[in-house]
């Protein structure tokens, strides 16, 4: 079956560097999701990607954020400069539809520390 | 604005016995999805099963069933026969129309579900 896949699965980094997270969706699907989870809470939704441009972007994908689709397979999410409160689970997600009535597959993470 | 309510933190139920997980939602749009997913301890997120506002069935996966309530706005999971491999957290999650072209998806805070010998 399928799988959106995610790299690396853990990310370890100083305080003020940049990261950027790779996840590769599934291959025909066409909407595109980042969300985090700080540990043991909430999953956050951050943004949506839709026909190579942002749809939706939540309070928290501030200017630190961005998200890119640079080639056919890849989506990243990368974050400029990384705060403590950035350490969290990050999730990306693929839907073959925008609609509704499609699941979110989702990728098996990426645990960023920020130390 | 789109809510969804988990009201049990957490979830005790023996070995083999069916367990109902419960999620009520809110949404003022017509055409919606509710969805379950399962986090293991192992951190991914798997979906299990799916609802869609217009269903008059409820919607059945292997030990997995959906009782759906659409006036009383609920969607409760319901687990029989549970095994130890059940023992994880078990979000609510819905998708409507109101949030856009690429409907975001909005979970609850979680139920986290303990089986026991």
């Amino acid at each position: 079956e399928p799988e959106v896949t995610q790299t690396p699965s853990h990310q370890v980094t100083q305080m003020g560097q940049e990261v950027i997270l790779r996840c590769v969706p599934i291959s025909n699907h066409l909407y595109f999701y980042w969300y985090r989870q700080i540990l043991g809470q909430k999953v956050e939704f951050l943004v949506s990607f839709y026909n190579n441009e942002i749809s939706e972007k939540s309070e928290i994908f501030d200017d630190q954020f961005s998200v890119e689709r640079p080639d056919g397979s890849n989506f990243t999410l990368k974050i400029r400069s990384t705060k403590l409160e950035d350490s969290a689970m990050y999730f990306c997600a693929s839907s073959l539809l925008g609609g509704p009535h499609s699941p979110l597959h989702f990728g098996n993470g990426t645990r960023l520390t920020v130390t | 604005a789109q809510k969804i309510t988990q009201t049990q933190p957490g979830m005790f139920v023996q070995e083999k016995e069916a367990v109902t997980l419960d999620c009520t939602y809110d949404t003022s749009d017509q055409s919606y999805g509710l969805f379950w997913y399962k986090q293991p301890s192992s951190g991914e997120m798997i979906f299990l099963i799916y609802q869609g506002s217009y269903d008059e069935q409820n919607a059945t996966e292997g030990r997995y069933s959906l009782n759906f309530q659409k006036a009383r706005k609920s969607a409760n999971l319901v687990i029989s026969a549970s095994q130890l491999g059940d023992s994880a957290m078990y979000f609510c999650a819905m998708r409507d129309y109101l949030t856009g072209t690429a409907s975001k998806l909005t979970f609850g805070t979680g139920t986290r579900l303990q089986v026991t010998l």
